[in-house]
């Protein structure tokens, strides 16, 4: 079984539509990353958390939110979804102390 | 100017070849990583190095810290080393990375 799983792993929505993406890992690492990728582009940082009680803006964040219901599990949130939102997104976590990053298999987004 | 650059955007090698893939940044950092993402989209570490050089089966990264760069290498490339290699550079103290934009590479049968 994947350690980094997420849902879905495609949609399709219309603009102002509010979505979810959901991502759990049983690697048991605290800190986890949400990122989106864009051709052309790196992996752009939107939030991260580094515990169940934190939450942190990355250089992406307008438009999106997030959740950290568990340590297992984050969630990106798009509460009017805007067709420039249309992008591959990606859940990670990381280990302490060397931050090496596991990936979930992306969610394929298009905002129509 | 971006903080970190890769170095060809794009590379088609013949299978057998021996494969450089470049990463030069202009910050300070605390570790760099190297990424693959294979055409379905999955991406997996490879390796993160903070001095010297560290090998795994084909694949050998190495980095120089004053001159900060780096440098991933393929020996005997072969077609199932097609795929997209990312750079990303670790400052340390907040534990994000900064990714390069990438490598695409096709090995060629």
């Amino acid at each position: 079984d994947a350690d980094v799983t997420q849902t879905p792993r495609n949609r399709i929505t219309k603009t102002g539509k509010r979505i979810m993406l959901e991502c759990s890992q049983t690697k048991g690492h605290d800190r986890m990353y949400w990122y989106r990728q864009d051709p052309g582009l790196g992996l752009r940082l939107i939030y991260y958390s580094f515990d169940v009680k934190d939450i942190n803006k990355g250089e992406i964040s307008d438009g999106y939110s997030v959740s950290r219901q568990a340590q297992a599990k984050f969630s990106l949130s798009l509460e009017s979804a805007i067709p420039n939102q249309t992008a591959l997104y990606f859940c990670a976590t990381s280990d302490s102390p060397t931050n090496e990053q596991f990936f979930g298999p992306g969610t394929r987004l298009t905002v129509l | 100017k971006n903080e970190v650059e890769q170095s060809p955007q794009n590379l088609t090698a013949q299978e057998g070849e021996f494969i450089t893939i470049n990463c030069s940044y202009s910050v300070g950092i605390s570790a760099l990583h190297w990424l693959q993402q294979h055409p379905g989209g999955g991406i997996v570490s490879l390796f993160m190095l903070s001095s010297g050089k560290k090998k795994h089966g084909r694949l050998i990264a190495t980095i120089n810290i004053q001159e900060k760069h780096s440098s991933l290498h393929i020996t005997a490339s072969h077609p199932r080393d097609s795929a997209v290699y990312i750079c990303a550079l670790d400052g340390g103290a907040t534990n994000k990375l900064i990714f390069g934009t990438g490598t695409l590479l096709a090995v060629q049968p």
